[in-house]
């Protein structure tokens, strides 16, 4: 139980295009998911708190206009980052938090990654 | 907010020995720590977790400590094995925080045999 996919795994985009990422929690309902970025040897940076049918939350110094959240279901959020940059290359992980009681600090559990580059 | 801080970062152990990972915290509200392991590419992996109503928890030869008055935690490995080479994560999260998870740098664990 308790599974996480993201699509797509891998992706490869010409700078100035945008890219978007799907979340999905394939066995439970996730009122909130998080978007991480992690750079090479380096740790999860979060990015933004998603949640079901609200805008999601976004970390101090991410742009929330390049970095696009949906989350228009329990079982899925999606991320486009817009007008990508060589920059924007990275290693992109979405978590889900089980629907549970409201307030309790809870298991996050973490899709596969999608790494994107751009040339 | 919060800060979790990680040592060391690297930790290398000769197959059978115990690997040992801390890790600090600065917010004396957090209330939750998972560990989670990640090896090269792939998804980070909970491997452990403890509330801030114990201060031990030990699934197999996993471990995790927890001293709230000194806010740090600790992950114990006993009888390592190569597969147990990965990078280890700690973190840290409180309720009142939205259920962020604030991670440590990570450890890269290497058991050689």
């Amino acid at each position: 139980g308790a599974v996480v996919s993201q699509h797509p795994s891998r992706v490869i985009c010409k700078s100035g295009t945008s890219v978007k990422i799907e979340c999905r929690s394939l066995d439970f309902q996730a009122t909130t998911m998080f978007w991480y970025r992690q750079f090479p040897k380096q740790s999860l940076m979060l990015m933004a708190t998603s949640n079901e049918g609200s805008k999601a939350t976004y970390e101090q110094g991410v742009e929330k206009d390049k970095f696009l959240i949906n989350h228009a279901s329990l079982t899925l959020s999606t991320l486009t980052v817009t007008s990508a940059h060589p920059e924007d290359s990275s290693f992109y992980i979405c978590s889900a938090r089980p629907l549970r009681l409201a307030g309790v600090a809870d298991t996050q559990y973490f899709g596969p990654g999608t790494r994107l580059t751009v040339l | 907010g919060e800060n979790v801080e990680q040592h060391p970062s690297t930790l290398s152990v000769q197959e059978g020995d115990s690997a040992v990972i801390k890790c600090t915290y600065s917010d004396s509200a957090s209330n939750y720590f998972p560990w989670y392991k990640q090896e090269l590419g792939k998804r980070p992996q909970l491997i452990i977790d403890i509330r801030s109503n114990v201060g031990e928890k030990k699934d197999q030869r996993i471990a995790v400590t927890l001293n709230k008055t000194a806010k740090h935690f600790s992950l114990h490995i006993t009888e390592t094995q190569p597969e147990d080479s990965a990078v280890y994560f700690c973190a840290g999260s409180f309720t009142g925080g939205g259920n962020k998870l604030t991670f440590g740098t990570g450890t890269q664990l290497k058991v050689e045999l």
